[in-house]
């Protein structure tokens, strides 16, 4: 079984340019996550997707971090401006929404970003 | 609102020994799930151990075991025999049954297994 997909594996830009990341979820996962995981630190959600639905986005910063999940597969995140903050590994994980207290996350290699 | 407290920055063991990481919680929620994750040098997010909030058992799987305490709201790992590619960051997280079932992680331990 093919894990989760994620593109690219490393990215780097300069502040106050756009980077996207794509990420494709163990076939037939329902449930999509975003997490943003900066040195030294554990990771922290930006959002979650139930299908092509959000779950949840409190913590994703709205004013330049986006995200889209059409047809309930994969799965996009965009920043646009990047701030030197944003340096981070951004990791996509899936689940498959199975006996909610045993479901686990399944999680990709990451994009490691770095903003110059 | 939801916490994950890990206290130890990074561990030594020895080879062949065992080493308990730990983690302690605190939610409202009567109903909940307790999570190890191990992140190798590589990056990628290892499902190690998990253990429900009613489970009347310690959870174990394989050389991993997980010290259920809920009372005192902690959930230490423990890893018996320990291997040089044990070496690597392990995060213990928590997903409240109730509102968003995302995970919420820990900041971190690095283990290090010495030969």
């Amino acid at each position: 079984e093919a894990g989760v997909a994620q593109s690219p594996r490393y990215k780097i830009i300069e502040k106050r340019q756009s980077v996207a990341f794509w990420c494709n979820p163990i076939s037939g996962h329902a449930t999509l996550y975003w997490y943003q995981q900066i040195l030294g630190q554990g990771p922290k959600l930006l959002i979650q997707f139930q299908n092509n639905g959000v779950v949840d986005d409190s913590q994703l910063p709205k004013d330049r971090f986006s995200a889209e999940r059409l047809k309930g597969v994969d799965s996009t995140l965009k920043i646009q401006p990047a701030k030197l903050e944003d340096s981070a590994v951004y990791l996509c994980a899936s689940s498959a929404g199975g006996v909610l207290d045993k479901e686990k996350l399944f999680f990709g290699s990451g994009t490691q970003l770095s903003v110059l | 609102a939801q916490k994950i407290t890990q206290t130890q920055p990074g561990m030594f063991v020895q080879e062949k020994e065992a080493v308990t990481l730990d983690c302690t919680y605190d939610t409202s929620d009567p109903s909940y799930g307790l999570f190890w994750y191990k992140q190798p040098s590589s990056g990628e997010m290892i499902f190690l151990i998990y253990q429900g909030s009613y489970d009347q058992q310690n959870a174990t799987e394989g050389r991993y075991s997980l010290n259920f305490q809920k009372a005192r709201k902690s959930a230490n790992l423990v890893i018996s025999a320990s291997q040089l590619g044990d070496s690597a960051m392990y995060f213990c997280a928590m997903r409240e049954d109730t509102g968003r079932r995302a995970l919420t992680f820990g900041s971190g331990t690095r283990l290090q297994v010495q030969p």
